[in-house]
Order: structure tokens, then C-alpha cells, then sequence
């Protein structure tokens, strides 16, 4: 079944406590994507990653950084989180050449404390 | 201004109600438009897209796009409660080869209750 995983689903961790959220999609997507969902705003990019070691900044980049070292996996990762960084996350993945069409993971629901 | 607004609501309805959602964006290089469906606790998940002006249908589903305003829109017929849910409008621009450069705009959502 083609699908983007995401884990863990739920966090909660206190300030300053560096953690990653674990993203895979077995689609062979070039374009992989981590978005927050925030009340009000709507879901608004961080990163993103168009092939296997390039990424760049989204709209909202700052405490956050990714990697893409396989095509499949998009980690991202929060060296120091905090309570500002509270809020739903999703991974995304995209084949270029197909139309548009992102496939999005579960959520992660983090909370900074 | 943000470059796509989308109608916050929330939308309350009786079932069987025919549902408009409405976006407004303002860049002239989205090509793709989209409309997403996300339920409560889950991820978006697509439930139609176009490219064109016009209206696309696909059950009881209605997509409108009108370029020249640069405003689209998604209506529901015979609405049912099934379709409570946070719909989301999407936009993206390709490149002249018709590969898409992968980011999407989103609207801020309208949250859709239809009640029995």
C-alpha cells in the first residue's frame, strides 16, 4: 500500500530536549515535505527536499532542520524545541512529474513544554 | 496579504444542503488547484484537483476555477454528514515543462459540519 508513515505520533517533551520525527514514503517521490498545522494559519511548509541530499527552506524554517540522506526517509529534527513549536505536523511526498498531488502521513501532534 | 485566502467559517449545515467553499488567491503563477479534505486526527487527503478554468464534477462533488478573478471554488450537493470535515484549497505553479516545483500554498480552511 503506498502511504508516507510518520512517528511517533504523539509527543510531548519539555523545553530544550532535542528530538526528531521520523518520516517514510514508499512511493519513490523525489519531493518529500514537512508542513505545521496551526489554528487559524493553516498549514504552512518548513522544508523541503526535491531529491536525495537537496532541501531548502520553506516558509517557516527557524528551530528546525532536515535531512535527506535516502529517498525515502525525511527526518526533522528540533535541536531545542520550545513552546512555540507546539503544534500538529505533517510529512509530505510528491512525484514531480505527476500532476501535484502530495501524499500526506498521519500527523505528529507535539507538545513543547 | 497572504497569497491564497480561503473562507474561515465554520460552516454549519442540514443534510441534503448544497455547500459552497471559496478561496481568493493572488498569484498569477498557480497553475493547480486543489482541494483537500481532512478529517479530524488524520492527514489531508486529496479530493479533486484541476488546472483549468471551468468546473470539473465528480459525484456529488463541483470544482470551479475562474482565473481571470483568481478565485475558486468547491461546492457539495446533497450534503451528508459524512462530509463533516476541515476542507483546505491548494495551489501550486509547474515549470514551463509541466513538472510541478512541488510547493504547495494552502488556505487556512473552513471547518464543514452538516448535521442530520
Amino acid at each position: 500500500e503506498a502511504q508516507v508513515t510518520q512517528n511517533p505520533r504523539y509527543l510531548i517533551t519539555v523545553t530544550g530536549k532535542k528530538l526528531t520525527v521520523t518520516c517514510s514514503q514508499n512511493m519513490n517521490h523525489e519531493y518529500m515535505s514537512w508542513y505545521r498545522q496551526d489554528p487559524g494559519l493553516g498549514l504552512r511548509q518548513i522544508y523541503y527536499s526535491m531529491n536525495v541530499e537537496v532541501t531548502d527552506k520553506g516558509d517557516v524554517p527557524e528551530g528546525y532542520k532536515v535531512s535527506r540522506k535516502e529517498k525515502r526517509n525525511f527526518p526533522l529534527i528540533l535541536e531545542s524545541p520550545s513552546p512555540n513549536q507546539t503544534s500538529l505536523y505533517f510529512c509530505a511526498s510528491l512525484l514531480l512529474a505527476g500532476g501535484g498531488e502530495q501524499f500526506f502521513g498521519p500527523g505528529t501532534r507535539l507538545t513543547v513544554l | 496579504q497572504k497569497e491564497v485566502e480561503q473562507d474561515p467559517g465554520p460552516l454549519s449545515v442540514p443534510e441534503g444542503a448544497i455547500v459552497s467553499l471559496n478561496c481568493t488567491y493572488s498569484n498569477s503563477a498557480f497553475q493547480y488547484f486543489m482541494w483537500y479534505r481532512q478529517y479530524s486526527r488524520k492527514g489531508p487527503e486529496l479530493l479533486m484537483y484541476t488546472y483549468s478554468s471551468g468546473n470539473k464534477e465528480d459525484g456529488r462533488f463541483t470544482a470551479q476555477v475562474d482565473k481571470s478573478s483568481k478565485y475558486i471554488s468547491l461546492f457539495i450537493r446533497d450534503s451528508q454528514p459524512s462530509d463533516s470535515a476541515t476542507y483546505l484549497c491548494a495551489m501550486s505553479a509547474w515549470d514551463a515543462g509541466g513538472t510541478s516545483y512541488g510547493k504547495l500554498t494552502f488556505g487556512q480552511g473552513t471547518i464543514l459540519t452538516v448535521h442530520p
